[in-house]
């Protein structure tokens, strides 16, 4: 149980171009998600917690219209990297906590976007 | 300021060794404490957890981590290291969402653990 996918692993795209990445809940109903992006060699930075039905919260420094959240329904939140550039390249990985309580995260398996 | 220090970026041990990695915290409530592991390209898989009670947890693979408020430490041990275990390795600290109604993890910044014969 308590399983998190992410699609898709991994996107190559040209530089100006959109990407969407999607993390679902398989088995249990997230009302919160996170969105972490992991740079090479360096640990988890938390770029925004999306809650079902509102607005997404971000951190200090993370552009708000450069990485869009939007948390449709309890087992689906998606991140959209709008025209990317080279240095938006990272590892993003997405979390969700159960709707039913309990204190954990559970974590997606990362998509590697690669801009060219 | 609230943040997880690993002292030790990268451990090489040898195959049936044994283990310590680890982890300081400076955070300002009752901490939850948690340690993952990630293999190469992958996502975290979640090793260990202290909420509270108990300050030495059993987590998977054999793994143990001792929480010691006097020290703010979290160190993560196994006895006997196996080469499957090569991979990096993550504490991270957050509060009870609960009681603070916040979920946000700190991590540390990893430690990369290789095996050797």
């Amino acid at each position: 149980g308590a399983v998190v996918s992410q699609h898709p692993s991994w996107v190559i795209c040209k530089s100006g171009t959109s990407v969407k990445i999607e993390c679902r809940s398989l088995d249990f109903q997230a009302t919160t998600m996170f969105w972490y992006r992991q740079f090479p060699k360096q640990s988890l930075m938390l770029m925004a917690t999306s809650n079902e039905g509102s607005k997404a919260t971000y951190e200090q420094g993370v552009e708000k219209d450069k990485f869009l959240i939007n948390h449709a329904s309890l087992t689906l939140s998606t991140l959209t990297v709008t025209s990317a550039h080279p240095e938006d390249s990272s590892f993003y990985i997405c979390s969700a906590r159960d709707i039913r309580g309990g204190d954990e995260q559970f974590f997606g398996p990362g998509t590697r976007l690669t801009v060219l | 300021a609230q943040s997880v220090t690993q002292p030790d970026i990268h451990i090489t041990v040898s195959k049936g060794a044994s283990l310590e990695l680890r982890c300081n915290y400076s955070y300002g409530a009752t901490p939850y404490l948690f340690w993952y592991v990630q293999s190469p390209g992958q996502g975290l898989q979640l090793l260990l957890k202290y909420f509270s009670g108990d300050t030495l947890v059993q987590g998977i693979k054999g793994f143990e981590a001792e929480f010691k408020r006097s020290q703010s430490s979290f160190n993560l041990r196994k006895p006997s290291v196996h080469w499957s275990d090569a991979a990096e390795y993550f504490c991270a600290v957050g509060a009870p969402p609960r009681e603070y109604n916040t979920d946000k993890l700190i991590f540390g910044t990893g430690t990369r653990l290789q095996v050797f014969p």
